[in-house]
This record gives structure tokens, C-alpha cells and sequence, in this order.
């Protein structure tokens, strides 16, 4: 079974501040790890995926993350938010068989950014 | 670039109606599937399906069933439609391996009055 945790359903941050979203994993083998943003009124698009090459993983708008195995985390991060960057952001997970193919998603972080 | 086309972005129907709501992908995707999404749920799984004719249940199956006659086309149907089932849900597509990224459609959000 796997699932995701998702600290914190709303995070306001400062513009140019840092941003930090907390996701955490469970997963009975080794998982693919992903965040996905959603826009208002828009379907959602990809961020970054964790497959197991390299533990910081770097993604689309300046976005990075760090898979954690002894922590079972995948925290985001960006180091200076920006107020185009207020959106919902889930964590998702899927495993590394082939026994599920699609992704379990985590409950969404909705973040803010204060000019 | 991959489109995920979802027929309608807004629907309302009454209980108890039947409704269909379509999906097409044109990228030659193996996998599609269809989540709903809720305040403070996140995207639940509710079917999905790994070849044409192919299907299996998710997490939250019950009052739903499926279609796919065609590769691009994955169709979700509310047999009979409650209240509860006012939700937005999201189709995506992928390829077949494990790890691929899903890309979704736009949604569409169904009101059940």
C-alpha cells in the first residue's frame, strides 16, 4: 500500500520569501515520488519526479526537492517565492512494481503569496 | 504536446440521471484514468485503464463504471447520479511503465442538484 501525507493545507508565504511544502510517504517499495501544480481553473501539470537517479531533484519554475529515505519525505522548496507561484500543490506517489499504475495523490497545499 | 481533452468544463444534472462524462488523449497513451477532486481530499483514484477494454477499480469505485472502446477515449458513467457525487473530476493519460508522469485534462466540474 502506499499513500501521502501533506503537512499543512495552507501556506502563506512573503513574495521573495522562502517557500517549504512538506509531503511524507508511505510506500512498501521503492517509489516514484512527483509534485504536480494546479492554476485556477486549470487541470494539473507536472513539477518534478523523483525516479531514483539523483536525490535533489530539480524542476520547472525554479522548484526543487529532496528525497529523504530515512525521513520517508519529499519536502518542496523554492528559495524565493514569486506571486505567480500561488497555486495548489499535491504530492503523489507510485510504486516501483508494476502492481499500480497511477499515482496516489497527497490532500494539496493551497499556497499564498503576499506582495 | 499532449492534450487531454475533457467535453465539458461544467455540468449540472439531477439526481438520479444518468451521466457520461468523455475524455479523449491524442499522444497514443495506454493508460488513462479518471480521479475526483475535493477540498481537502486531494485526487482520489476512481478507475483506471491500462489497454482498450481493459479496466480496474480504484480507491473509491462505487457508483461509478467505465468504458474504453478506443484508445483515445475513456468515458466515466454515473449510473444513477446522487449528491454526492457533485465533484470535479479529472481524466489524465500516460504511458504504459511504472514512473511515467500523468497528464490531465482540464476538469470538469459536475453539480448534482
Amino acid at each position: 500500500a502506499q499513500s501521502v501525507t501533506q503537512l499543512g493545507s495552507h501556506v502563506s508565504v512573503s513574495e521573495g520569501a522562502l517557500v517549504l511544502l512538506r509531503c511524507n510517504y508511505s510506500s512498501s517499495v521503492p517509489p516514484y515520488l512527483f509534485w504536480y501544480v494546479q492554476y485556477p481553473n486549470q487541470g494539473l501539470q507536472l513539477l518534478l519526479k523523483y525516479t531514483s537517479a539523483a536525490t535533489l531533484v530539480k524542476g520547472i519554475n525554479g522548484f526543487e526537492a529532496e528525497f529523504k529515505k530515512s525521513e520517508t519525505s519529499f519536502h518542496l522548496t523554492k528559495p524565493s517565492a514569486h506571486m505567480s507561484d500561488a497555486a495548489e500543490y499535491f504530492c503523489a506517489v507510485s510504486s516501483m512494481d508494476t502492481g499500480r499504475r497511477a499515482l496516489t495523490f497527497g490532500s494539496g497545499t493551497r499556497l499564498q503569496v503576499q506582495p | 504536446d499532449v492534450k487531454v481533452t475533457q467535453s465539458s468544463r461544467y455540468l449540472v444534472k439531477r439526481t438520479g440521471e444518468k451521466v457520461f462524462l468523455e475524455c479523449v488523449q491524442d499522444m497514443d497513451h495506454e493508460n488513462m484514468f479518471w480521479y475526483r477532486q475535493d477540498p481537502g481530499l486531494g485526487l482520489r483514484l476512481i478507475y483506471f485503464s491500462y489497454d482498450v477494454k481493459m479496466k480496474e477499480k480504484g480507491d473509491i469505485p462505487e457508483g461509478y463504471s467505465v468504458s474504453r472502446e478506443k484508445k483515445e477515449r475513456f468515458s466515466l458513467i454515473l449510473e444513477s447520479a446522487s449528491t454526492n457525487q457533485t465533484s470535479m473530476y479529472l481524466c489524465a493519460s500516460s504511458l504504459p511503465l511504472s514512473g511515467e508522469k500523468l497528464f490531465f485534462g482540464s476538469g470538469t466540474q459536475l453539480s448534482v442538484l
